[in-house]
């Protein structure tokens, strides 16, 4: 088993709707979680980090955590087309320095239709 | 403002040649990396340097040579290039500041390699 799975997509769907993202973990030792953005022919970018279970709020963005579950979820408020991006969990254990790793999920791409 | 710049942006080998890919970024991060993202895969860590003058093996290190040129500059050469190692490659750099999930990595925009 992968230490992290995320719902493969293609995921596509109409402007305004609430998008779910998901992932589940297997490491008991990931304790801080990350969401990265992804457009096409870009490098990532860093939309939301977390490291405590519930919820975090920013903007049309929530992250949530249910760490008794080894379950992340991305919220998607009022989707919009420049929402359409490829999004990428990612989680860590926490180290500092540079030998921290971050583990990735495989990615879902998401395409907001106007 | 450039960030991290990948050279080249595309590049076509046959099997068995060589190449290095090249990054470079200025934003006087300490630690730097390599990844590679396949369909299906994800991204996976290559190899990685905490600093100047220090690399080590990431998930998929096999087939790879890494440089660390200085503080800037981090390459990563392939010496007999294989099609399996037909992908997107990708260097990131962060600074030293706080956890790694705060602290985040910034990527370059891609080298698209494919070996024939």
């Amino acid at each position: 088993q992968k230490e992290v799975e995320q719902d493969p997509g293609p995921l596509s769907v109409p402007e305004g709707a609430i998008v779910s993202l998901n992932c589940t973990y297997s490491n008991s030792a990931f304790q801080y979680f990350m969401w990265y953005r992804q457009y096409s022919r870009k490098g990532p970018e860093l939309l939301m980090y977390t490291y405590s279970s519930g919820n975090k709020e920013d903007g049309r963005f929530t992250a949530q955590v249910d760490k008794s579950s080894k379950y992340i979820s991305l919220f998607i408020r009022d989707s919009q087309p420049s929402d359409s991006a490829t999004y990428l969990c990612a989680m860590t254990s926490p180290y500092t320095g540079a030998n921290s790793k971050l583990t990735f999920g495989k990615g879902i791409t998401l395409s907001v239709r106007p | 403002n450039a960030g991290v710049t990948q050279t080249p942006k595309f590049q076509v080998l046959k099997t068995g040649q060589s190449m290095t890919l090249q990054c470079a970024q200025d934003m006087n991060h300490n630690s730097m990396y390599w990844y590679r993202q396949d369909p299906g895969m994800g991204l996976r860590l290559i190899y990685y340097s905490a600093s100047e003058g220090t690399t080590d093996k990431g998930e998929v290190p096999n087939g790879y040579n890494v440089s660390r040129l200085n503080k800037r500059e981090f390459s990563l050469r392939l010496e007999s290039a294989a099609p399996s190692q037909t992908s997107v490659y990708f260097c990131a750099s962060r600074g030293d500041r706080g956890w790694i999930y705060n602290s985040p990595l910034h990527f370059g925009n891609g080298t698209r390699l494919t070996v024939t």
